[in-house]
């Protein structure tokens, strides 16, 4: 089965700061996406960023970006520019590409970012 | 906004009591998946329909069940409720290969 481990429960960034949240994950597929994302104290879960497998660019969306690492199978977001606005959990999930909408996202534990100002 | 709409936000019962929780989802989506996320356990895959038929079953109790109407609306009943049933329920839908867009959740609380 998949799982997916976020190694670091708690971050905490200054605001304007560049921080760094990792991932890492446990698959034998060759071909899959992964995700990461933010849920804020309003508790909506909302999508950051996504990154297919097959490409090898690395996924960005304004000052979220990420490294993906196929081979050693790790998934990193990097927040520029960090604003007070991006303090949440932030979770990182998995999922296998999908015939007829079938695949489910598999969570990591989450990691909480806290933005100082 | 996601798209997707769940009601109720909030809802407090007692113990041994049924409950059940609505989802909308995005227009266009076929898929829904119910999820539960504790404190404890993180957010844990439940339950997904496609198109109106079961599709996958995670980490679902057996007093919990659910199912999708023809206008792929879906229902999550959960019976003979328990205090640790208390969590935040979210409801996603996508439509192939898109990402999950999640609802607002229900909280509940089993007192």
């Amino acid at each position: 089965a998949q799982t997916v481990t976020q190694s670091q429960p708690e971050m905490s960034v200054q605001e304007a700061e560049t921080v760094t949240l990792s991932c890492t994950y446990d698959t034998s597929e060759s071909d899959y996406y992964l995700f990461w994302y933010k849920q804020p104290p309003s508790r909506q879960m909302i999508l950051v960023i996504r990154q297919e497998a097959y490409k090898q660019q690395n996924a960005t969306e304004n000052r979220f970006s990420v490294n993906f690492q196929k081979a050693a199978k790790s998934f990193s977001l990097k927040i520029s520019d960090s604003q007070l606005g991006d303090a949440a959990m932030y979770f990182c999930a998995y999922r296998k590409p999908t015939q007829g909408g079938s695949e489910k996202l598999v969570f990591g534990k989450g990691t909480k970012l806290t933005v100082n100002p | 906004d996601s798209g997707v709409t769940q009601t109720p936000k909030h809802l407090i019962t007692a113990t041994g009591q049924r409950v059940t929780l609505r989802c909308s989802p995005r227009s266009g989506d076929l898929s829904v998946y119910w999820y539960q996320q504790s404190l404890d356990q993180g957010l844990q895959f439940l339950i997904q329909y496609y198109n109106g038929e079961e599709r996958a079953k995670g980490n679902i109790l057996e007093r919990f069940s659910a199912q999708q109407f023809p206008d792929l609306h879906s229902e999550l009943n959960l019976s003979s409720l328990e205090l640790g049933d208390s969590a935040l329920y979210f409801c996603a839908s996508r439509l192939g290969n898109s990402p999950l867009h999640f609802g607002n959740g229900t909280r509940l609380t089993v007192t």
